[in-house]
């Protein structure tokens, strides 16, 4: 089955613990992109890679890291979390890049920084 | 960032009625795609327009591209419960990035 698989689903941890929220798709995707969605303000973009070995900043990067080691894989690091990262976090990929391309969601990591 | 205005922010109907959800832009998007998220999982695509005065449906779905390429609209006739969800407009100009409106909410009931 085709798929953007997110773990953890649902993450609580403390201030300035280093915390990873990995992201995998199985389409061969090119496209891969990080969001955070917060009440009233929308999704919004904080990271996106065209290929591998390929990052580049969204909307809403401070505090945020990514790399792209391999094609399937797009980890987001958080170094030091603070609470103004409590938010639900989607990873998505597409076939490549271009606003035309169907973006396919993971099912959402709930991260709160206490 | 290109902003995408949606209305209404919220929407309660009963089962049975029709509705239209607005998605505005001051900027011109070269494609506008609509997603449906419902809770606990991620947005799924539902259409991409691409064309100025397009018309696309899916089932009680109609969606619009307008002539300029500046808004969208999502009519849904004879909304069903299983319509309730969060209907997010987004949009691209030829860019890498996609940008989202705030979505709408849906709730349907029976």
């Amino acid at each position: 089955e085709a798929q953007v698989t997110q773990n953890p689903r649902y993450l609580i941890t403390v201030t300035g613990k280093k915390l990873t929220v990995t992201c995998s798709q199985n389409m061969n995707h090119e496209y891969m992109s990080w969001y955070r969605q917060d009440p009233g303000l929308g999704l919004r973009q904080i990271y996106y890679s065209m290929n591998v070995e390929v990052t580049d900043k969204g909307d809403v990067p401070e505090g945020y890291k990514v790399s792209r080691k391999e094609k399937r894989n797009f980890p987001l690091i958080l170094e030091s979390p603070s609470p103004n990262q409590t938010s639900l976090y989607f990873c998505a990929s597409s076939l490549w890049s271009g606003g035309n391309q169907p973006q396919h969601f993971g099912d959402g990591t709930r991260l709160s920084i206490l | 960032t290109q902003l995408l205005e949606q209305s209404p922010q919220f929407l309660s109907i009963q089962e049975g009625e029709n509705l239209t959800v607005y998605c505005n832009s001051s900027s011109v998007f070269s494609s506008l795609q609509w997603y449906r998220q419902e809770p606990g999982e991620g947005p799924v695509l539902l259409v991409t327009v691409v064309t100025g005065g397009e018309v696309k449906k899916l089932k009680r779905l109609t969606f619009q591209f307008g002539d300029a390429r500046k808004d969208s609209s999502l009519h849904i006739t004879a909304a069903q419960p299983g319509d309730t969800g969060l209907y997010l407009c987004a949009g691209s100009n030829s860019g890498y990035a996609l940008n989202f409106g705030k979505g709408t909410s849906l709730l349907v009931t029976p």
